[in-house]
Protein backbone atom coordinates (compact mmCIF):
# COMPACT_ATOMS: atom_id res chain seq x y z
CA UNK A 1 0.00 0.00 0.00
CA UNK A 2 1.26 3.73 -0.42
CA UNK A 3 1.83 5.57 2.63
CA UNK A 4 1.45 8.88 3.06
CA UNK A 5 3.29 10.91 5.34
CA UNK A 6 2.46 14.41 6.70
CA UNK A 7 4.54 16.93 7.75
CA UNK A 8 4.13 18.54 10.55
CA UNK A 9 1.98 16.36 13.05
CA UNK A 10 0.73 19.81 14.27
CA UNK A 11 0.89 23.42 13.56
CA UNK A 12 0.34 26.72 14.81
CA UNK A 13 0.30 29.96 12.98
CA UNK A 14 -1.38 33.64 13.59
CA UNK A 15 -4.49 35.03 12.15
CA UNK A 16 -3.85 35.82 8.61
CA UNK A 17 -0.25 34.36 8.45
CA UNK A 18 0.64 31.74 5.81
CA UNK A 19 0.55 28.30 6.73
CA UNK A 20 1.95 25.29 4.95
CA UNK A 21 1.19 21.20 5.53
CA UNK A 22 3.57 18.75 3.37
CA UNK A 23 2.77 15.42 2.36
CA UNK A 24 4.95 12.84 0.26
CA UNK A 25 4.04 9.41 -0.67
CA UNK A 26 5.82 6.45 -0.37
CA UNK A 27 5.98 5.94 -4.22
CA UNK A 28 4.35 8.65 -7.08
CA UNK A 29 0.95 9.41 -7.72
CA UNK A 30 1.52 10.67 -10.88
CA UNK A 31 0.01 9.19 -13.83
CA UNK A 32 2.24 9.37 -17.27
CA UNK A 33 -0.78 8.83 -19.15
CA UNK A 34 -2.57 11.72 -18.47
CA UNK A 35 -0.10 13.81 -16.57
CA UNK A 36 -2.36 13.76 -13.18
CA UNK A 37 -1.43 13.57 -9.70
CA UNK A 38 -4.14 11.23 -7.57
CA UNK A 39 -3.65 13.89 -4.66
CA UNK A 40 -6.45 15.04 -2.23
CA UNK A 41 -7.04 16.98 0.46
CA UNK A 42 -9.72 17.28 3.05
CA UNK A 43 -10.44 19.34 5.80
CA UNK A 44 -11.90 17.43 9.32
CA UNK A 45 -13.29 20.00 12.05
CA UNK A 46 -14.39 18.21 15.57
CA UNK A 47 -17.50 16.43 15.11
CA UNK A 48 -17.99 16.95 11.48
CA UNK A 49 -16.98 14.52 8.61
CA UNK A 50 -14.32 15.23 6.49
CA UNK A 51 -15.13 17.63 3.83
CA UNK A 52 -12.98 17.63 0.31
CA UNK A 53 -10.68 21.32 -0.39
CA UNK A 54 -8.66 19.74 -3.21
CA UNK A 55 -8.14 17.06 -5.81
CA UNK A 56 -5.81 15.96 -8.59
CA UNK A 57 -3.42 17.72 -6.17
CA UNK A 58 -4.07 21.33 -7.01
CA UNK A 59 -7.80 21.83 -8.46
CA UNK A 60 -10.14 23.89 -5.44
CA UNK A 61 -13.45 21.96 -4.85
CA UNK A 62 -16.52 24.17 -5.95
CA UNK A 63 -16.97 26.50 -2.87
CA UNK A 64 -13.56 26.12 -1.12
CA UNK A 65 -12.12 29.94 -0.72
CA UNK A 66 -9.50 30.68 -2.44
CA UNK A 67 -7.30 31.33 0.22
CA UNK A 68 -6.45 27.14 -0.13
CA UNK A 69 -4.32 25.84 -2.79
CA UNK A 70 -2.80 22.69 -3.43
CA UNK A 71 0.87 22.20 -5.46
CA UNK A 72 3.54 19.21 -6.22
CA UNK A 73 4.02 16.59 -8.11
CA UNK A 74 5.18 12.80 -7.79
CA UNK A 75 5.52 12.32 -4.08
CA UNK A 76 5.61 15.16 -2.70
CA UNK A 77 2.88 17.92 -2.29
CA UNK A 78 1.51 20.79 -0.53
CA UNK A 79 -1.77 22.31 0.94
CA UNK A 80 -0.73 26.30 1.43
CA UNK A 81 -3.47 28.74 3.12
CA UNK A 82 -2.54 31.73 2.55
CA UNK A 83 -3.89 33.85 5.17
CA UNK A 84 -5.20 31.78 8.19
CA UNK A 85 -8.87 32.69 9.51
CA UNK A 86 -9.95 31.86 12.44
CA UNK A 87 -12.77 29.21 10.62
CA UNK A 88 -9.61 27.17 9.37
CA UNK A 89 -8.57 25.32 12.72
CA UNK A 90 -8.96 21.93 11.94
CA UNK A 91 -7.25 18.72 10.75
CA UNK A 92 -5.83 18.33 7.83
CA UNK A 93 -5.29 14.97 5.65
CA UNK A 94 -3.58 13.99 2.63
CA UNK A 95 -4.92 11.06 0.24
CA UNK A 96 -3.70 9.17 -2.54
CA UNK A 97 -6.20 7.64 -4.99
CA UNK A 98 -3.48 6.31 -8.01
CA UNK A 99 -3.71 2.77 -6.09
CA UNK A 100 -6.32 0.63 -4.44
CA UNK A 101 -6.32 0.69 -1.28
CA UNK A 102 -7.04 4.85 -1.16
CA UNK A 103 -4.90 5.53 1.90
CA UNK A 104 -4.85 8.63 3.58
CA UNK A 105 -1.89 10.62 5.72
CA UNK A 106 -2.03 10.76 9.49
CA UNK A 107 -3.66 14.52 9.69
CA UNK A 108 -2.03 17.62 10.64
CA UNK A 109 -3.73 19.37 13.15
CA UNK A 110 -3.78 23.51 12.65
CA UNK A 111 -4.34 25.54 15.29
CA UNK A 112 -4.37 29.17 15.46
CA UNK A 113 -0.93 31.31 17.49
CA UNK B 1 -28.65 18.18 -2.50
CA UNK B 2 -26.75 15.30 -1.94
CA UNK B 3 -27.17 13.23 1.37
CA UNK B 4 -26.12 10.30 2.79
CA UNK B 5 -27.44 8.98 5.93
CA UNK B 6 -25.72 6.25 8.04
CA UNK B 7 -27.65 3.88 10.05
CA UNK B 8 -26.74 0.54 12.08
CA UNK B 9 -23.93 1.57 14.22
CA UNK B 10 -24.11 0.28 18.37
CA UNK B 11 -22.18 -1.81 20.93
CA UNK B 12 -21.28 -4.98 19.60
CA UNK B 13 -19.04 -7.70 21.86
CA UNK B 14 -15.83 -8.98 20.30
CA UNK B 15 -16.37 -11.53 17.54
CA UNK B 16 -20.13 -10.42 16.97
CA UNK B 17 -21.90 -8.77 13.68
CA UNK B 18 -23.19 -5.06 12.72
CA UNK B 19 -24.57 -4.62 9.32
CA UNK B 20 -24.20 -0.95 8.73
CA UNK B 21 -26.55 1.25 6.51
CA UNK B 22 -26.22 4.21 4.03
CA UNK B 23 -29.21 5.58 2.50
CA UNK B 24 -28.30 8.01 -0.28
CA UNK B 25 -30.38 10.64 -2.56
CA UNK B 26 -30.13 13.77 -4.46
CA UNK B 27 -27.77 12.06 -6.81
CA UNK B 28 -27.73 9.12 -10.00
CA UNK B 29 -26.88 6.33 -6.93
CA UNK B 30 -26.13 3.91 -9.80
CA UNK B 31 -23.45 5.80 -11.49
CA UNK B 32 -20.88 6.31 -8.20
CA UNK B 33 -18.87 3.98 -6.79
CA UNK B 34 -19.50 4.63 -2.88
CA UNK B 35 -16.90 3.93 -0.14
CA UNK B 36 -16.82 3.25 3.74
CA UNK B 37 -14.13 5.00 5.67
CA UNK B 38 -13.61 4.86 9.11
CA UNK B 39 -12.26 7.07 12.34
CA UNK B 40 -11.26 5.40 15.38
CA UNK B 41 -11.61 7.57 18.61
CA UNK B 42 -8.91 10.60 18.36
CA UNK B 43 -7.27 8.97 15.38
CA UNK B 44 -7.43 9.73 11.47
CA UNK B 45 -9.00 8.38 8.61
CA UNK B 46 -8.93 4.72 7.35
CA UNK B 47 -10.93 3.60 3.88
CA UNK B 48 -12.35 0.62 4.62
CA UNK B 49 -14.21 -0.48 1.77
CA UNK B 50 -15.47 0.56 -1.54
CA UNK B 51 -18.33 -0.95 -4.16
CA UNK B 52 -18.34 0.42 -7.82
CA UNK B 53 -21.73 2.00 -9.41
CA UNK B 54 -23.21 -0.93 -10.60
CA UNK B 55 -22.01 -3.35 -7.78
CA UNK B 56 -19.77 -5.50 -9.74
CA UNK B 57 -16.60 -4.85 -8.34
CA UNK B 58 -15.99 -4.67 -4.15
CA UNK B 59 -12.79 -3.48 -2.70
CA UNK B 60 -11.68 -3.95 0.23
CA UNK B 61 -8.78 -2.71 3.32
CA UNK B 62 -6.51 -6.13 4.50
CA UNK B 63 -7.51 -5.08 7.81
CA UNK B 64 -11.31 -6.11 7.09
CA UNK B 65 -10.80 -8.60 4.37
CA UNK B 66 -12.57 -11.75 4.68
CA UNK B 67 -14.55 -10.02 7.72
CA UNK B 68 -15.99 -7.23 6.00
CA UNK B 69 -18.62 -7.49 3.07
CA UNK B 70 -19.80 -4.43 1.54
CA UNK B 71 -23.37 -4.19 -1.29
CA UNK B 72 -25.63 -1.85 -2.88
CA UNK B 73 -29.04 -2.01 -3.71
CA UNK B 74 -29.22 0.64 -6.31
CA UNK B 75 -33.44 0.20 -6.50
CA UNK B 76 -33.30 1.56 -2.74
CA UNK B 77 -30.18 4.12 -2.96
CA UNK B 78 -28.38 2.26 -0.08
CA UNK B 79 -25.02 0.82 0.46
CA UNK B 80 -24.21 -2.11 3.61
CA UNK B 81 -21.26 -2.96 5.61
CA UNK B 82 -21.51 -6.05 7.10
CA UNK B 83 -19.54 -6.66 9.66
CA UNK B 84 -18.70 -9.96 11.22
CA UNK B 85 -15.68 -11.08 13.69
CA UNK B 86 -15.93 -7.91 14.45
CA UNK B 87 -13.11 -6.65 17.13
CA UNK B 88 -11.87 -4.31 19.28
CA UNK B 89 -9.55 -2.28 17.37
CA UNK B 90 -13.32 -2.16 14.56
CA UNK B 91 -14.11 0.35 17.13
CA UNK B 92 -14.65 3.79 15.46
CA UNK B 93 -16.71 6.02 13.38
CA UNK B 94 -17.95 4.84 10.03
CA UNK B 95 -18.38 7.34 7.12
CA UNK B 96 -19.82 6.78 4.17
CA UNK B 97 -18.74 8.31 1.55
CA UNK B 98 -19.94 8.91 -2.22
CA UNK B 99 -16.67 8.75 -4.77
CA UNK B 100 -16.25 10.78 -8.09
CA UNK B 101 -15.59 7.56 -10.07
CA UNK B 102 -18.28 4.97 -11.30
CA UNK B 103 -15.96 2.01 -10.87
CA UNK B 104 -13.41 2.13 -8.47
CA UNK B 105 -12.32 4.19 -5.10
CA UNK B 106 -10.93 7.32 -5.82
CA UNK B 107 -11.85 9.76 -3.73
CA UNK B 108 -14.65 10.96 -1.94
CA UNK B 109 -16.70 14.68 -2.83
CA UNK B 110 -19.49 13.54 -0.12
CA UNK B 111 -19.72 11.91 3.19
CA UNK B 112 -22.13 11.11 5.90
CA UNK B 113 -22.31 12.62 9.54
CA UNK B 114 -20.98 8.88 10.37
CA UNK B 115 -22.13 6.35 12.97
CA UNK B 116 -20.36 5.07 15.74
CA UNK B 117 -19.66 1.47 16.04
CA UNK B 118 -18.45 0.18 19.14
CA UNK B 119 -16.81 -3.31 19.87
CA UNK B 120 -16.36 -4.26 23.81
CA UNK B 121 -17.79 -6.82 26.01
Amino acid sequence: DFVMTQSPDSLAVSLGERATINCKSSQSVLYSSNNKNYLGWFQQKPGQPPKLLIYWASTRESGVPDRFSGSGSGTDFTLTISSLQAEDVAVYYCQQYYSTPPTFGQGTKLEIK
Amino acid sequence: EVQLLESGGGLVQPGGSLRLSCAASGFTFSSYTMSWVRQAPGKGLEWVSGISGSGGNTYYADSVKGRFTVSRDNSKNTVYLQMNSLRAEDTAVYYCAKDISATKPYYSDYWGQGTLVTVSS
